[in-house]
C-alpha cells in the first residue's frame, strides 16, 4: 500500500495570506487527523476527521480548519496567517488496532510565513 | 505540568550501549506510542501499547498503567539510531486517535 502523503511539502507564504495543505491517507483507512510542530510547542493536535466529519478538534483559533472528502483525502487551511503559524504540518492517517488506533504519518508540509 | 513528561531531553551514548528513555503520563489511557522522527520531519511509530511489554528487533517498549509510566530500550544503539524520540497517549476518554505528546528525547549514538 501507498504511505501517507502530503502536499505540498515546502510553502512560503506571507503574513495575512491563507494556505491550503492536503493529505491523502493510506487506501481504506477512514480517519485522518493533523498535527503542528514547532521548536517551542513541540507536537500538537490540530483536528481529527472520520468518514468526512469532524471527531475531536485541538485548542487552535478558528483560522485553523479542516474538512474531509469522500475519498478520504483531506486538507486543513489556515487563514490570515501570523508568523507564529511557521511550522512543520503533519498528517496521520490511522486504523483501529484496539486498543487504540495506529497512525501513519506523512512526511509533513514545511509552512514558513514571512 | 504537561500531561505526557520525557526523560532524559537530550541524550548521547558510544555505539553498543544500552539506552534507556522514559516517560510518565497523567491522565488515564488507552494506549501509549512510542514515535522516532529523524531530521527532516518524518515520523515512524515504533510501537503502540497498552500493557506489558513489546519487542521489535534491539527496541524494547514496556508500560506500567498502574504507575503511569513507560520506557523504551534500545540495546546494541548503533549510529542510526539517533533521532528524536517522542512518547504519546491517546486518552482513555476520547472518542477518536487524537495523541497527546511529550517534548521528545533527542539521541545521539556515536561510533
Amino acid at each position: 500500500k501507498a504511505g501517507v502523503t502530503q502536499t505540498p511539502r515546502y510553502l512560503i507564504k506571507t503574513r495575512g495570506q491563507q494556505v491550503t495543505l492536503s493529505c491523502s491517507p493510506i487506501s481504506g483507512h477512514r480517519s485522518v487527523s493533523w498535527y503542528q510542530q514547532t521548536p517551542g510547542q513541540g507536537l500538537q493536535f490540530l483536528f481529527e476527521y472520520f468518514s468526512e466529519t469532524q471527531r475531536n478538534k485541538g485548542n487552535f483559533p478558528g483560522r485553523f480548519s479542516g474538512r474531509q472528502f469522500s475519498n478520504s483525502r483531506s486538507e486543513m487551511n489556515v487563514s490570515t496567517l501570523e508568523l507564529g503559524d511557521s511550522a512543520l504540518y503533519l498528517c496521520a492517517s490511522s486504523s483501529w488496532t484496539g486498543p487504540g488506533f495506529e497512525q501513519y504519518f506523512g512526511p509533513g508540509t514545511r509552512l514558513t510565513v514571512t | 505540568k504537561n500531561e505526557v513528561e520525557q526523560s532524559p531531553q537530550n541524550l548521547t551514548a558510544q555505539e553498543g550501549e544500552f539506552i534507556t528513555i522514559n516517560c510518565s503520563y497523567s491522565v488515564g489511557i488507552s494506549a501509549l506510542h512510542w514515535l522516532q522522527q529523524h531530521p527532516g520531519g518524518g515520523i515512524v511509530s515504533l510501537f503502540m501499547l497498552s500493557s506489558g511489554k513489546k519487542k521489535h528487533g534491539r527496541l524494547i517498549a514496556t508500560i506500567n498503567i498502574q504507575e503511569k509510566h513507560s520506557s523504551l530500550h534500545i540495546t546494541a544503539s548503533h549510529p542510526r539510531d539517533s533521532a528524536v524520540y517522542i512518547c504519546a497517549v491517546r486518552d482513555g476518554e476520547t472518542s477518536g486517535s487524537r495523541l497527546t505528546f511529550g517534548e521528545g528525547t533527542q539521541l545521539t549514538v556515536n561510533p
